[in-house]
């Protein structure tokens, strides 16, 4: 049962035009979402996160966008570099009514971007 | 301060041996959590330690796999009479407050 979904696998685009990775979700539990970047043989790296009070979240070259009544969020990247070519994670998670993470992430498969220079 | 780390960073075993990881997770962290992520797939969670909580462990996949924690330090994760499909990279992650989940490098498994 796959709760969390990224139906791309993979996604190539040219340096400098934006990145679009999207993710599917089918838990309505989860309130708190986040995108990871991982490097080959390196631990994913946290990049942006996201409330479901919120509908977008910006940061820097990042934003994230999330559809609560679609049950769908996406990352942007702009403008797309080189360096950003990775896999990127979309997860999500259940906050406790306490505020405090309620412990697991789940995780998507992963898409990856390739940035071609 | 130093980041997530967790040793080894490869193991090569053979099928039905006993393995140990090990993670330290950032100082002050009082979340650690295991998943393993197989080749091609997404992060699957294995187990989830906060403070002097009792941890979960919804995600163990078989009572061959145990982890503990002692304080809010050192975590093992050990799996007993290792099979094939249990290769994969185990990746520890530590935090502070809700959601964001800091990974160490993760320990490559190979079962042959």
């Amino acid at each position: 049962d796959q709760q969390v979904k990224q139906n791309s696998p993979s996604l190539s685009v040219q340096e400098g035009r934006i990145s679009i990775l999207n993710c599917d979700y089918t838990n309505s539990m989860f309130d708190y979402f986040l995108w990871y970047k991982k490097y080959p043989a390196e631990g994913p790296t946290f990049l942006i996160s996201i409330s479901s009070i919120k509908d977008k979240n910006e940061d820097g070259r990042f934003t994230v966008f999330l559809n609560k009544s679609a049950k769908h969020l996406s990352l942007h990247i702009v403008p797309s570099q080189p360096g950003d070519s990775a896999v990127y994670f979309c997860a999500a998670t259940r906050v406790s009514a306490g505020g405090t993470s309620y412990g697991k992430l789940t995780f998507g498969q992963g898409t990856i971007l390739t940035v071609h220079p | 301060g130093a980041g997530v780390s967790q040793s080894p960073s490869n193991k090569v075993t053979e099928k039905g041996k006993d393995v140990e990881l090990r993670c330290d997770p950032i100082s002050g962290h009082t979340a650690l959590y295991w998943y393993r992520q197989r080749l091609g797939q997404g992060l699957e969670f294995l187990i989830y330690f906060q403070g002097n909580s009792a941890p979960d462990k919804s995600g163990l996949p078989s009572d061959r796999f145990s982890a503990e924690r002692t304080g809010e330090s050192v975590s093992t994760l050990t799996i007993q009479r290792t099979q094939q499909e249990d290769s994969a990279v185990y990746l520890c992650a530590s935090s502070l407050r809700r959601g964001e989940q800091f990974f160490g490098p993760g320990t490559r498994l190979t079962v042959l």
